[in-house]
């Protein structure tokens, strides 16, 4: 079984701190993972993806993949309380046709003034 | 800015009863899913779909499901007799690449599907 796993949360950080976000997954073929921000009741939004190992930087995100150690992260710099939702981090699967992704539980943010 | 999206955004239904949840992918995308969304769960894959056949299927995908593309722009998920944990968030995605590459899937709005 196929497992992307996330600290629920909740995290709560002040507006303009660095929010850190972790996630891990089981499956070493896992190729692609995402990020998604879900506002309650809404659809998942994408915010970043990453392939390669290392850090990849888009505006205040940074997502971070570690394939050896199975570990994803987001990094939300200069937090504001736009960003309180709750973060999805998905990975796909090597042996899928078309990219099924399996999704995490999410970790809830919430960052106050 | 493209967008996928679904109707209608909540469905009410009798235990029992058929529902069609419609999505309009974005123009370009050839490749289609399903997903959904139980109440505080996970977001869960149900089928993904691609040149008029169904791709890959989960386990939670059973007879009672199916899927179509009527026309050139719609994509359809019906449950034929639907049951109380059936309820859920629906959501439709696509996506350019099908997966390969730095292909993304995009999510339309859901549809809230209610049994009672």
């Amino acid at each position: 079984q196929k497992e992307v796993e996330q600290n629920s949360g909740p995290l709560s950080v002040p507006e303009g701190a660095i929010a850190s976000l972790n996630c891990t997954y089981s499956d070493r073929g896992s190729q692609s993972f995402f990020w998604y921000r879900q506002y309650s009741g809404k659809s998942p939004e994408l915010i970043m993806f990453i392939y390669s190992n290392g850090d990849k930087e888009d505006g205040r995100f940074t997502a971070q993949l570690n394939k050896a150690s199975q570990y994803v992260s987001l990094l939300i710099r200069d937090s504001q309380p736009s960003d309180s939702a709750t973060y999805l981090c998905a990975a796909t699967d090597r042996g899928s046709t078309l990219g099924r992704l399996y999704f995490g539980r999410g970790t809830q943010l919430t960052v106050w003034p | 800015e493209p967008e996928v999206t679904q109707t209608p955004s909540h469905q009410v239904t009798q235990m029992g009863q058929e529902v069609i949840l419609r999505c309009v992918p974005i123009s370009n995308h050839l490749y289609f899913y399903w997903y959904r969304q139980i109440l505080g769960q996970k977001v869960e894959f149900l089928v993904s779909f691609y040149n008029n056949e169904i791709s890959e299927k989960s386990e939670i995908f059973d007879d009672q499901f199916s899927v179509e593309r009527p026309d050139g722009s719609n994509f359809t998920l019906k449950i034929r007799s639907t049951k109380l944990e059936d309820s859920a968030m629906y959501f439709c995605a696509s996506s350019v690449l099908g997966g390969a590459g730095t292909d993304t899937q995009y999510f339309g709005p859901g549809t809230r599907l209610t049994v009672l």
